[in-house]
């Protein structure tokens, strides 16, 4: 079946480590998402990106930054982890075309930032 | 931007019981409303969703209904079950960028 898949499901970093989180999908959408969820708080968007060549900040971006690597491959990256990005991420997908609104979420990655 | 609140945090019911999660919005122009599941440990879920242009829409148990004018919307789960049990959120989308503004969760329990 068509899915969202992201890598790594778990991790655990420190402060000030770099990470990357990522997202493949193979539904064939062109509109890919990243957003976070903290207790209390929702989902929270932090990029989009609606093709290669197409990036958006979101809600909370600061700290974040994201790659577009090919339509079906989204990158997150924190340049410098601190502890209160710890949270779940999760990546979502939807389209194709400008029609769909439908969002298809991933697994989620459990960060932890020490 | 789009603000969406959601009412309540927790819910409990029996199970037989309906269950009722409201959410309003403040973007007149949001014209996409989704609700998702969100079972413990897992991802987000579509249940059910509803465009602007229509007033209710029905899926077996689960039913949502928007009212444009009040700019609100609530979810309708009838004949509760112990699967039911989950955390539920709902969203609205507007803009040219088609973003999901999502509601801060309903933790739904229902009661054997």
């Amino acid at each position: 079946d068509a899915d969202v898949t992201q890598t790594p499901r778990n991790r655990i970093t420190k402060t000030g480590k770099r990470i990357m989180l990522e997202c493949s999908q193979t539904k064939g959408h062109d509109r890919m998402y990243w957003y976070r969820q903290d207790p209390g708080l929702g989902l929270r968007l932090i990029y989009y990106s609606f093709d290669v060549k197409d990036i958006n900040k979101g809600e909370i971006s600061d700290g974040y930054s994201v790659s577009r690597q090919a339509q079906a491959k989204f990158s997150l990256s924190l340049e410098s982890a601190i502890p209160n990005q710890t949270a779940l991420y999760f990546c979502a997908t939807s389209g194709p075309g400008t029609v769909t609104d439908t969002q298809y979420f991933g697994p989620g990655t459990r960060l932890t930032v020490l | 931007g789009e603000n969406v609140e959601q009412h309540p945090s927790t819910l409990s019911v029996q199970e037989g019981d309906s269950a009722v999660i409201k959410c309003t919005y403040s973007d007149s122009a949001s014209n996409y409303f989704p609700w998702y599941k969100q079972e413990l440990g897992k991802r987000p879920q579509l249940i059910i969703d509803i465009r602007s242009n229509v007033g209710e829409k029905k899926d077996q148990r689960i039913a949502v209904t928007l009212n444009k004018t009040a700019k609100h919307f609530s979810l309708h789960i009838t004949e509760t079950q112990p699967e039911d049990s989950a955390v539920y959120f709902c969203a609205a989308s507007s803009g040219s960028a088609r973003q999901l503004t999502f509601g801060s969760g309903t933790q739904l329990t229902v009661l054997p």
